[in-house]
């Protein structure tokens, strides 16, 4: 069974980096074709795609937060943190990760139940 | 404002079928495979179709992708008041900055 669950701060303060962890199991980020995503929707906006972390460590970004995005997988615990930098209150959003389907470009075929962080003083 | 375009909300009665749009261009829909996700309240997003018409196993065949130049479509028919949920769509754009997008979401009401 395949699961994925996002875990970190619900609130963070304007300028401060916000670090998320996405915890997954029933499958191996090693496996060739395999991604972890990471997709944010702000209350009453759409979904928005953030950064892929591939299974060869090969890492894709948002062009539009690049500059404030890192992906990172910790190996030993099946987990990929994001870290985004200099928050503000439009970044307020649940957060979800997502696992790229195997050999898929865009296909995510299992989901997190989300975090929603509050970007506020 | 989304790459893809979705209407807000649709609605239909049970046992109806309906459809919901997704439009883009030609640097993400009409060169690259559309997933379609169905959101119900509380849960997380499950992956309905991917490759403009291929079901996951698991996912009834009252679900269904199509695509014709720059614009895709799901349709459910056989409505059930269980398909309430939020339905969005998705693919790769391939300009210059590639990188994955979404639609916007539509809200499917079941009366």
């Amino acid at each position: 069974q395949i699961t994925l669950k996002e875990s970190g701060p619900t609130l963070v303060k304007p300028t401060q980096t916000l670090t998320l962890t996405c915890s997954f199991s029933g499958f191996s980020l090693s496996t060739s074709g395999v991604g972890v995503g990471w997709i944010r929707q702000p209350p009453g906006k759409a979904l928005e795609w953030l950064a892929l972390i591939y299974w060869d460590d090969d890492k894709r970004y948002s062009p539009f937060l690049k500059s404030r995005l890192t992906v990172t997988w910790d190996t030993s615990k099946n987990q990929v943190v994001l870290t985004m930098t200099n928050m503000s209150p439009v970044d307020t959003a649940t957060y979800y990760c997502a696992r790229l389907s195997q050999g898929s470009v865009a296909d995510f075929d299992y989901w997190g139940l989300g975090t929603l962080v509050t970007v506020s003083s | 404002q989304s790459v893809l375009t979705q209407p807000p909300s649709v609605s239909a009665a049970p046992g109806q079928r309906v459809t919901i749009s997704c439009s883009g261009s030609s640097s993400n829909i009409e060169n690259n495979y559309v997933s379609w996700y169905q959101r119900l309240p509380g849960t997380a997003p499950k992956l309905l179709i991917y490759d403009n018409n291929k079901r996951p196993s698991g996912i009834p065949d009252r679900f269904s992708g199509s695509k014709s130049g720059t614009s895709a479509t799901l349709g459910i028919t056989g409505l059930q008041t269980g398909d309430e949920a939020d339905y969005f769509c998705g693919t790769w754009d391939s300009s210059l900055s590639a990188y994955v997008v979404f639609g916007g979401g539509t809200k499917l009401t079941v009366l």
